[in-house]
């Protein structure tokens, strides 16, 4: 039972372009909407987070918008860096517990 | 942010042994602890949560006999493999709660675990 869902696997930009990373959940109580980096052969990093009651934050080049009616999250990379190439997992849930996505591989491009 | 340290980063053990890993939170206290194990190409799946001084909380399917967790510090979490079989190879990862802020957690680097 998955309950957070990234569909896409991997994703290629342009260094300068937007990079746009989307996933989606089933669970309608989930209190936040976490976005985090992972780079090979270490722990995520917290990237940024979003409340269940707002739809929009951002933090300097990255913002995640959240669609409570679609169940569905993104986040925004403008303008996309090559140090932004990584796994970027996005996770959801509440106090007890959070729950991660598969993960999107991303690459950005010189 | 927060820096959490695991260790060893890599441990390769024969089967029927037991493998410690340990967490720690070097700036902060932490008084939940989380332990995910990730395989190949799939998302971190959470094992367990560990609580400072209490019994930690595993998620069904996660054996607490084989995979037994200790929280006996404000920054100190352990996860012993007991009895380790090769298909306990993976690679598991520790984060801490951020105290002021609930909803993040800080990773630390992870542990691989090859079992022969």
């Amino acid at each position: 039972d998955q309950q957070v869902k990234q569909n896409s696997p991997s994703l290629s930009v342009q260094e300068g372009r937007i990079s746009i990373l989307n996933c989606d959940y089933t669970n309608s109580m989930f209190d936040y909407f976490l976005w985090y980096k992972k780079y090979p052969a270490e722990g995520p990093t917290f990237l940024i987070s979003i409340s269940s009651i707002k739809d929009k934050n951002e933090d300097g080049r990255f913002t995640v918008f959240l669609n409570k009616s679609a169940k569905h999250l993104s986040l925004h990379i403008v303008p996309s860096q090559p140090g932004d190439s990584a796994v970027y997992f996005c996770a959801a849930g509440g106090y007890q517990k959070v729950t991660f996505g598969t993960g999107t591989k991303l690459q950005v491009i010189p | 942010g927060a820096v959490v340290s695991q260790h060893p980063s890599r441990v390769i053990c024969k089967s029927g042994t037991s493998v410690k890993i340990e967490c720690r939170s070097l700036d902060f206290q932490a008084t939940t602890m989380f332990w995910y194990r990730q395989f190949p190409k799939q998302s971190l799946m959470l094992m367990a949560t560990s609580n400072e001084g209490s019994k930690a909380t595993y998620e069904q399917g996660v054996e607490k006999d084989k995979f037994l967790i200790n929280h006996a510090s404000l920054t100190l979490s352990t996860l012993t493999v007991t009895s380790a079989h090769p298909e306990d190879s993976s690679f598991y990862i520790c984060s801490a709660r951020d105290p002021a802020r609930w909803e993040t957690q800080y990773f630390g680097p992870g542990t691989r675990l090859l079992v022969l």
